[in-house]
């Protein structure tokens, strides 16, 4: 069965530091990749998106993830992360057959 | 291109009356999914529906649970006699197609009391 697994529940981190949230997932099929962002009592904003082609695909603000197919995995990089940055980040897969399985999700606390 | 809205943003119910939570998709999407997300979860899938058919509904409660999207207007997550553990955000989010990127609303903060 499709799932998805962050491994981190809360990742803390230092201002300018470099960060990497982890996500693996398990899948018979092939797989459209994403990761999303949730600010405090707002909805889920789209970051990033795998559906084919390069592996390793940017956000305009700075965080970057590569597919990697043979470690089923789709972590999520940031070289130097800001205040702004902390907030809630989830991995999420889909099939192609509509739904999304997520993650339980990854709280990043950038600390000053 | 106005977001997905959602409405209300807060809803405060007692046990046993009905919730009724409203989603408008994004101008052109025809696609729309509904998730609830508990206290310290991830988001969960509930269902997902086009104009006027459910396509996927394994995620929704066998009962007291019921989604629509007409053709005219917006897609409606209806809970009927709710009870405490209803009490979560419920999302929705709209897409062009079926399998491409979903584009998500503020979310209906359901209290239940």
């Amino acid at each position: 069965a499709q799932s998805v697994t962050q491994l981190d529940s809360q990742v803390p981190v230092f201002e300018e530091a470099p960060v990497e949230l982890r996500c693996n997932y398990s899948s018979s099929v092939s797989v459209y990749l994403f990761w999303y962002v949730q600010y405090p009592n707002q909805g889920l904003q789209l970051l990033l998106k795998y559906l084919s082609g390069s592996t390793l695909v940017k956000s305009i603000n700075g965080f970057e993830a590569e597919f990697n197919k043979s470690q089923t995995s789709f972590h999520l990089r940031k070289p130097s992360v800001h205040i702004s940055d902390t907030a809630e980040y989830f991995c999420a897969v889909s099939e192609g057959t509509g739904k999304l399985i997520f993650g339980q999700g990854t709280t990043l606390q950038v600390k000053p | 291109n106005a977001g997905v809205m959602q409405n209300p943003r807060h809803l405060v119910r007692r046990r046993g009356q009905e919730a009724r939570l409203r989603c408008s998709p994004m101008k052109g999407h025809s696609h729309v999914y509904w998730y609830r997300q508990l206290p310290e979860e991830g988001l969960k899938f509930m269902v997902y529906l086009q104009k006027e058919n459910i396509i996927d509904e394994s995620g929704m409660p066998k009962e007291r649970f019921s989604a629509e999207f007409p053709k005219e207007g917006p897609s409606i997550l209806r809970i009927q006699q709710v009870v405490r553990g209803d009490s979560a955000a419920y999302f929705c989010a709209s897409s062009p197609k079926d399998f491409y990127e979903q584009y998500f609303g503020p979310g209906t903060r359901l209290t239940v009391t």
